[in-house]
């Protein structure tokens, strides 16, 4: 079964701190990945996307990482800021040209001053 | 531009009536997506369009829901008659072939069925 998995389900850090989320999936064929940001109330950002060849890519201070064997990434969270808190959404597309997308269930993200 | 739009952003509604989202894709984009969020599912495919003709609605929990795009500008998501379960946000989102599929969401409906 097509699935994706994400830790930790919340997570509190301070601010100037750095943080990395995880996601697991187990949806085959593979075509990409990305990372999403959704503030309270708001529709998901896109952060980054990955593909199969990739095995980094970076937003600013956002680094996410994926490893195609083991059928992981995480996101890095570099400096954290308020602005950081938010949900983060790891979402798998299985088929190359298609939408259907696999989304976890997110990383909710808390930054205290 | 001011991307996607979404009406309207609250809706309560009480069980058994009609309930009628809408939603305006980015000017240019030819695919437009309907998603549900709930926290115990999490973000859900309903059903996507590609230039206004529905490719895949296997997402569609069921007979209740309908949804249409009349032209390049518009989309309804339709829920007839409404259960207090159809509770969640629902976003629209559109894209544009060839951007490496980014998908760009509206602000969402947040629906309250009592």
């Amino acid at each position: 079964k097509n699935q994706v998995e994400q830790s930790p389900q919340s997570l509190i850090i301070l601010e100037g701190k750095n943080c990395t989320l995880q996601c697991n999936y187990t949806v085959s064929p593979f075509s990409n990945l990305r990372w999403y940001k959704q503030d309270t109330g708001r529709g998901p950002v896109s952060l980054t996307i990955m593909t199969f060849s990739e095995n980094t890519k970076s937003n600013g201070r956002y680094t996410a990482t994926l490893d195609a064997d083991t059928k992981q990434s995480s996101l890095h969270i570099t400096a954290s800021q308020l602005s950081d808190s938010a949900s983060y959404i790891c979402v798998v597309s299985g088929d190359s040209g298609t939408y259907k997308y696999i989304f976890g269930t997110g990383t909710r993200l808390k930054v205290l001053a | 531009d001011a991307g996607v739009i979404q009406s309207p952003r609250h809706e309560v509604t009480e069980m058994g009536q009609e309930v009628t989202l809408r939603c305006k894709p980015i000017s240019g984009h030819d695919y437009l997506f309907w998603y549900r969020q709930t926290m115990m599912r999490g973000l859900e495919l309903l059903i996507y369009f590609n230039n206004n003709v529905p490719i895949d609605d296997s997402g569609m929990p069921e007979d209740r829901f309908s949804a249409k795009m009349p032209n390049a500008s518009f989309s309804t998501l339709k829920i007839q008659p409404s259960e207090p379960r159809d509770s969640a946000v629902y976003f629209c989102a559109s894209s544009l072939r060839g951007s490496s599929y980014e998908q760009y969401f509206g602000p969402g409906t947040r629906l309250t069925v009592t």
